[in-house]
């Protein structure tokens, strides 16, 4: 009964670089939600994905961020040409429907750290 | 305006005592809100939501909504060492947002042996 599972755990990054951060959602889940959370700030939306569709990316930087999710395997969020800027803790979530009445849990998170 | 508000705290009770948690939100189409606890390092992790008007409690902890007054409460009764975190509060998003959370910035609780 594993729950959300994101890899990797820590991420260094040289500035320029490429991150890539990867989310598998719970078994039988098919709905995907991305959220950074910024020191000393708290979490914010960054996009929702279903399987194969872009539902809502509200919340992601215009340029150098994009997301996807596959048929098969976890969701990707991807960063280009990163920047200190982009130092943060990223967390998802998932659910086997759109939205959640109970809440959302949260994998353990990618901690991203561009120097 | 900030969309959630709360208290950043450092918010310090002694052990035993209760600790009160407050957020107000602008979103008067939120239906249901989420208490979640982060510890330093750690991902968020849920311990209670709420949607009607009212109390509701879970062992050590009682969630209160008002509506009409757009404000939201976690207390927590007999304080714990182990209490000590980062509380956030998570209005739901509204209509077609619904699956969408808006946290605030939270509020840090120290309990003090």
């Amino acid at each position: 009964n594993a729950g959300v599972m994101q890899n990797p755990r820590h991420l260094v990054r040289r500035r320029g670089q490429e991150a890539r951060l990867r989310c598998s959602p719970m078994k039988g889940h098919s709905h995907v939600y991305w959220y950074r959370q910024l020191p000393e700030e708290g979490l914010k939306f960054m996009v929702y994905l279903q399987k194969e569709n872009i539902i809502d990316e509200s919340g992601m930087p215009k340029e150098r961020f994009s997301a996807e999710f596959p048929k098969e395997g976890p969701s990707i969020l991807r960063i280009q040409q990163v920047v200190r800027g982009d130092s943060a803790a990223y967390f998802c979530a998932s659910s086997p429907s759109r939205g959640t009445n109970y809440g959302y849990t949260f994998g353990s998170g990618t901690r991203l750290t561009v120097v | 305006q900030k969309e959630v508000e709360q208290n950043s705290g450092p918010l310090s009770v002694p052990e035993g005592a209760i600790a009160s948690l407050n957020c107000t939100y602008s979103d008067r189409g939120s239906q249901s809100f989420f208490w979640y606890r982060q510890y330093s390092g750690k991902s968020p992790e849920l311990i209670m939501f709420i949607y009607s008007n009212g109390d509701k409690e879970d062992g050590r902890f009682t969630a209160q909504l008002n509506k009409a007054s757009q404000y939201v409460s976690l207390l927590i009764r007999d304080s714990q060492p182990s209490d000590s975190a980062t509380y956030l509060c998570a209005p739901q998003g509204s209509g077609g947002s619904n699956y969408k959370l808006t946290f605030g910035k939270g509020t840090l609780l120290t309990v003090n042996p």
